[in-house]
């Protein structure tokens, strides 16, 4: 079983959309959770740290569930810029700084 | 400031040769991370270096794969020999030592394809 298990998607949502994306994790021990970004053949960003009490950055809120190991990313009013792949992250601390990704959303926004 | 770099951003080599990555890190980051993302996978660990100092070497998929850090600036992955299971994406990032260690700023990715 993956550590971090993803929905592949494609996601295609027309510009102005709210889309969600989820995310699971099979380790228990996992202390620490992200979401990044990856374009087209470009490097993985961090977009935003995921919080027990859910946070929110601008049009993004992320929300963390420990007692189901569920992670969520929302986005609103999409843009054509965010289309994208979204990589779920987790971290344990028996690993270390080890980064542990899904692997990863496609988000496509159309005009 | 400069991002995380990595060189070559793409080498085709033959099976049973060898190949070298190079990355450097953000100015003053002692944390230095190699991942690599295979055709259909998801990224994977290979290792973490904290100064030149091997900390978490568990993703290592064996011992055809030699990182080194030393001085603790850049570092190299070096494959040898190559397979062609070794192909994909090889990432390096770095973070700083404390407080944001988890934020770890990635380059640009060195495609390697084996053949």
């Amino acid at each position: 079983r993956k550590e971090v298990e993803q929905d592949p998607g494609p996601f295609n949502v027309p510009e102005g959309a709210t889309v969600a994306f989820n995310c699971t994790y099979s380790n228990s021990a996992s202390q620490s959770f992200f979401w990044y970004r990856q374009d087209c053949r470009k490097e993985p960003k961090l977009l935003m740290s995921v919080y027990s009490s859910g946070n929110e950055d601008g049009r993004f809120t992320a929300q963390l569930n420990r007692a189901s190991q569920y992670i969520s990313l929302l986005i609103r009013d999409s843009k054509l810029s965010d289309s994208a792949t979204y990589l779920c992250v987790a971290t344990d601390l028996n690993s270390g700084y080890a980064l542990n990704f899904g692997k990863g959303t496609s988000l496509l926004v159309t005009p | 400031e400069a991002g995380v770099t990595q060189f070559p951003s793409h080498s085709v080599i033959e099976k049973g040769q060898t190949v070298t990555l190079r990355c450097d890190p953000i100015s003053g980051h002692d944390n230095l991370y190699w991942y690599r993302r295979v055709m259909g996978k998801e990224i994977k660990f290979l290792l973490h270096f904290v100064k030149e100092s091997k900390q978490d070497e568990s993703g290592m998929p064996n011992n055809r794969f030699l990182a080194e850090r030393t001085g603790g600036t850049y570092s190299t992955l070096k494959v040898q020999p190559a397979e062609l299971e070794d192909s994909g994406v090889y990432f390096c990032a770095s973070s700083p030592l404390a407080g944001a260690a988890y934020e770890q700023y990635f380059g640009p990715g060195t495609r390697l394809t084996v053949t």
